[in-house]
C-alpha cells in the first residue's frame, strides 16, 4: 500500500496570506490527524478528522482549521499567517475504528512564513 | 489531562554499546504508550507500543521498552547501538485527553 502523502513538500509565504495543505491517507484509512512541529513547541496535536467530522482539537486559535472529504482525503487551511507559524505540518492517517489505533506519519509539508 | 516528559534531549553513546532513552509519563486514564522515530527530513516511524498488554514491549530494530506503571516510565532501550540508529526519538502518550502528546524529543548521537 502507498504511505501517506502530503503536498506540497515545500512552501513559502508571507505574512497576512492564506495557505491550504493536503494529506492523501493511506487506502483504507478514514482518520486523519494533523500536527505542527517547532523547534520551540515540540510537536502538538492539531486536529483529527474521521468520515468528513471533525472528531478531536488541539488547542490552536481559529485561524487553524481543516476538513475531510468522503475519499478521507483531508486539507487543513491557516489564514492571516504570522511568522511563528512557521514549521512542519505532518500528517497522519489511521483505520480509526477504535479508540486508538497505530498512526502512519506522511513526510510533512515544510511551511515557510516570511 | 495527560503528559510526557523525556528526561533528556540529547544522549550519545558508543557505536556498539547499550541505550537508554528515559521516559515518564501522566495521565488520569489508563495510557496507551508509544516510541516514535525521525530521521532527518523523514516522517515519524513507530518504534513499539503499549496497550495494556506485556508490560516489556519489544518494536523494531531491535529497541524495547517497559511498562512500569509505579514508576509511570515507559524507557526505550537497546543492547548495542548502530550508526543507523542516530536520530530523533519522541515518547508519546495516548490517554485522558483523546489524543496524542507528544514529549520534547530526544536527539540520540552514536559515536563510530
Amino acid at each position: 500500500k502507498a504511505g501517506v502523502t502530503q503536498t506540497p513538500r515545500y512552501l513559502i509565504k508571507t505574512r497576512g496570506q492564506q495557505v491550504t495543505l493536503s494529506c492523501s491517507p493511506i487506502s483504507g484509512h478514514r482518520s486523519v490527524s494533523w500536527y505542527q512541529q517547532t523547534p520551540g513547541q515540540g510537536l502538538q496535536f492539531l486536529f483529527e478528522y474521521f468520515s468528513e467530522t471533525q472528531r478531536n482539537k488541539g488547542n490552536f486559535p481559529g485561524r487553524f482549521s481543516g476538513r475531510q472529504f468522503s475519499n478521507s482525503r483531508s486539507e487543513m487551511n491557516v489564514s492571516t499567517l504570522e511568522l511563528g507559524d512557521s514549521a512542519l505540518y505532518l500528517c497522519a492517517s489511521s483505520p480509526g475504528t477504535t479508540s486508538y489505533n497505530e498512526q502512519f506519519f506522511g513526510p510533512g509539508t515544510r511551511l515557510t512564513v516570511l | 489531562a495527560q503528559s510526557v516528559t523525556q528526561l533528556d534531549s540529547h544522549v550519545s553513546v558508543s557505536e556498539g554499546t547499550p541505550v537508554l532513552l528515559r521516559c515518564n509519563y501522566s495521565s488520569s486514564y489508563s495510557p496507551s504508550l508509544f516510541w516514535y522515530v525521525q530521521h532527518p527530513n523523514k516522517g515519524l516511524q513507530l518504534l513499539l507500543k503499549y496497550t495494556s498488554a506485556a508490560t516489556l514491549v519489544k518494536g523494531i530494530n531491535g529497541f524495547e521498552a517497559e511498562f512500569k506503571k509505579s514508576e509511570t516510565s515507559f524507557h526505550l532501550t537497546k543492547p548495542s547501538a548502530h550508526m543507523s540508529d542516530a536520530a530523533e526519538y519522541f515518547c508519546v502518550v495516548f490517554g485522558s485527553a483523546r489524543q496524542l502528546t507528544f514529549g520534547s524529543g530526544t536527539q540520540l548521537t552514536v559515536l563510530p
